[in-house]
């Protein structure tokens, strides 16, 4: 499978606690999205990457989120102390760089904080 | 502010129909306006795209229509069948970030 690829694919876990999800992007692409989407809604930036720089983050990234991309391959987003609100799905999608080029998105992680 | 405002928020159609799902925008920089189809469980699916400086671009069944004056374009589905049934985001760009409409969830009777 040459998609985009997010680990786990769901999560449960309990207020407080700390998250982490990974992402692995297709190959060749330089670009590294993360977006947060809620039921009923179209997907929220969070934050960008590219290659290993973050270029650029959302407000709705409040400083219990942090996102890298050590080697400008795979990004983890984590979340610490979780709160029921994060509750969502957080997609993943890379892309090339050149203007117009088509986002790749991986099937998402579900959040579920109890 | 929402940048991008999409509507209906749902939309049924009958089978062999055509399915017309409006968008529009605020940000004049947006160069890159671009249709995603999602289905339950699954993450966005790029389905066609549309530069600025074209008025209509048409893909098979679907096709965008484009006004730049008044900021708006929308998705036309023709023939529309039941495998068509899901939800599309509108959504447009400035060469870096992808901003979505907020949905339109769209369900074809058989």
């Amino acid at each position: 499978d040459t998609g985009v690829s997010q680990d786990p694919r769901h999560k449960i876990t309990k207020r407080g606690q700390n998250v982490t999800f990974r992402c692995d992007p297709i190959s060749e692409h330089n670009r590294l999205y993360w977006y947060r989407q809620t039921l009923g809604q179209g997907p929220e930036f969070l934050t960008y990457f590219q290659n290993e720089a973050q270029l650029e983050k959302s407000r709705l990234l409040s400083d219990r989120f942090s996102a890298e991309r050590p080697k400008g391959s795979f990004s983890t987003l984590e979340i610490q102390r979780t709160e029921q609100g994060d509750s969502a799905m957080y997609l993943c999608a890379s892309s090339k760089q050149e203007w117009g080029t088509e986002a790749f998105f991986g099937q998402g992680t579900r959040l579920t904080v109890v | 502010q929402q940048q991008v405002k999409q509507s209906p928020q749902s939309l049924i159609v009958q089978k062999g129909g055509i399915s017309i799902i409006n968008c529009a925008y605020e940000n004049t920089a947006f160069d890159y306006f671009p249709w995603y189809q999602q289905f339950p469980g699954k993450g966005p699916a790029l389905l066609i795209a549309i530069r600025p400086d074209v008025s209509e671009k048409k893909e098979g069944r679907f096709t965008i229509s484009f006004n730049k004056s008044a900021k708006q374009f929308s998705l036309h589905i023709m023939d529309s069948q039941p495998g068509d049934s899901a939800t599309y985001f509108c959504a447009a760009s400035k060469g870096d970030k992808i901003i979505f409409g907020k949905g339109t969830r769209l369900h074809i009777l058989p």
